[in-house]
């Protein structure tokens, strides 16, 4: 069975430095790996996904994640955070084999960046 | 390109009464939607996969009866709450998977609906 895990509920960051939001999951077969956004009564926003290939992966917001495949994790991180990057980001897995597109979402981690 | 809405943003209702969520993929066809539930700072739950012209695909778990999932056409999907209960509030969320893009590519969302039932 698909899994995923973030194992922060909440980051808090000052604004203008580094800031990595964790994921780890579990697939069988070769991950697909998703990080999505979510500002307030909203829906989600797509940032970036791995597939296959170079291991760093750039996204939208100046945003990447790193895919480790040793460690079975993907996390996402960006050099000088913003405030404005403060919102709910999930991480999500599919699998290859699935027989369905459907996707597991992480339990979420809140950043915060503060001025 | 890629929007995807829902109708309506928010809704209240009585308990007893039926409500219908729309979720529409605006600029582009969607044989595959998809239905979740998000409660209160938790994550998303995936309820159903919605495949155009044929019956929805339930997780474990998710009553098919009390949640009806209609996909009648290719940029729309409807999820009705059936005989609603205070403890289906939470906020539905629809997403869209353009055709012929499998698991590798990633989802549209709508913006979600916040269901409060009285």
């Amino acid at each position: 069975a698909q899994s995923v895990a973030q194992p922060e509920d909440q980051v808090n960051v000052a604004e203008g430095n580094p800031l990595t939001v964790k994921c780890t999951y579990s697939v069988s077969g070769n991950p697909y790996l998703f990080w999505y956004v979510q500002y307030p009564n909203r829906g989600l926003q797509f940032l970036l996904k791995y597939i296959t290939g170079d291991n760093l992966v750039k996204g939208s917001y100046g945003f990447e994640a790193e895919f480790n495949k040793s460690q079975t994790s993907f996390h996402l991180k960006k050099p000088s955070a913003l405030v404005s990057d403060s919102a709910l980001y999930f991480c999500a897995v599919s699998s290859g084999y699935s027989s369905a597109s459907k996707i597991i979402f992480g339990s979420g981690t809140r950043l915060s960046i503060r001025p | 390109g890629a929007v995807v809405s829902q109708h309506p943003s928010r809704v209240i209702c009585k308990s007893g009464t039926s409500v219908k969520i729309e979720c529409r993929s605006l600029d582009f066809q969607a044989t595959t939607m998809f239905w979740y539930r998000q409660f209160p700072k938790q994550s998303l739950m995936l309820m159903a996969t919605s495949n155009e012209g044929s019956k929805a695909t339930y997780e474990q778990g998710v009553e098919k009866d009390k949640f009806l999932i209609n996909h009648a056409s290719l940029t729309l999907s409807t999820l009705t709450v059936t005989s609603a209960h205070p403890e289906d509030s939470s906020f539905y969320i629809c997403s869209a998977l353009p055709p012929g893009r499998g698991s590798y590519n990633e989802q549209f969302f709508g913006p979600g609906t916040r269901l409060t039932v009285l």
